[in-house]
């Protein structure tokens, strides 16, 4: 059964500053692994998409990163923004399964 | 091109009474997700819905929650006799289909239980 963990639980950074969010995950055999950002009383928006046969997706200033062999991804932020401030969640898929989450990490950029 | 639209947006109920929640996928999705948050914890997947078929319902508790996504009209999740405990966020997503396409979620249903 894949188990998603996101560790810091909670993070606050200085305006500006390059971060890095961590996800991790039981089942190596993931068929996709989705960053999504959630905002207060919001839904999830979709920040990027890696498939299993891919080692990383870019976005502007978000770069996601997969390594299958160890059952990590990462988020890297570059030069943080007040507007970054939300809760980015992870979430992992196995083929043929639904996506199971990670509970977060919530991010505060600091002005 | 709208998202995914879900109401109402909140919605306050008394023990025992029934809640229906609606959501409308994006536009030639035909694939839709309810997921469940919880107070202070993640979201979990509920059940897994294609127009007609209930594909997944693994994550739906066994007793007064139902799913629906009929040919014409929006996916309908209905929680008969509710309890305090059934409180929380529902969310809907949708994609056009399942493998390797990213889930577009809705704001969600914040449901209270007095």
């Amino acid at each position: 059964k894949q188990e998603v963990t996101q560790i810091p639980a909670a993070l606050s950074v200085p305006e500006g500053e390059n971060l890095v969010l961590n996800c991790s995950f039981t089942d190596s055999a993931i068929y996709n692994l989705q960053w999504f950002r959630q905002d207060p009383g919001k839904g999830l928006t979709s920040l990027l998409l890696i498939q299993s046969s891919q080692r990383e997706q870019t976005s502007g200033r978000l770069n996601a990163s997969l390594d299958k062999s160890s059952g990590r991804s990462t988020l890297y932020i570059a030069a943080s923004q007040p507007g970054d401030s939300a809760t980015y969640l992870c979430a992992a898929t196995n083929y043929g399964q639904n996506f199971v989450f990670g509970p977060g990490t919530r991010l505060s950029v600091l002005p | 091109n709208a998202g995914v639209m879900q109401n109402p947006r909140h919605l306050v109920r008394r023990r025992g009474q029934e809640a229906r929640l609606r959501c409308s996928p994006m536009k030639g999705h035909s694939h839709v997700y309810w997921y469940r948050q919880l107070p202070e914890e993640g979201l979990k997947f509920m059940v897994y819905l294609q127009k007609e078929n209930i594909i997944d319902e693994s994550g739906m508790p066994k007793e007064r929650f139902s799913a629906e996504f009929p040919k014409e009209g929006p996916s309908i999740l209905r929680i008969q006799q509710v309890v305090r405990g059934d409180s929380a966020a529902y969310f809907c997503a949708s994609s056009p289909i399942q493998d390797n396409q990213p889930q577009h979620f809705g704001d969600g249903t914040r449901l209270s239980i007095l």
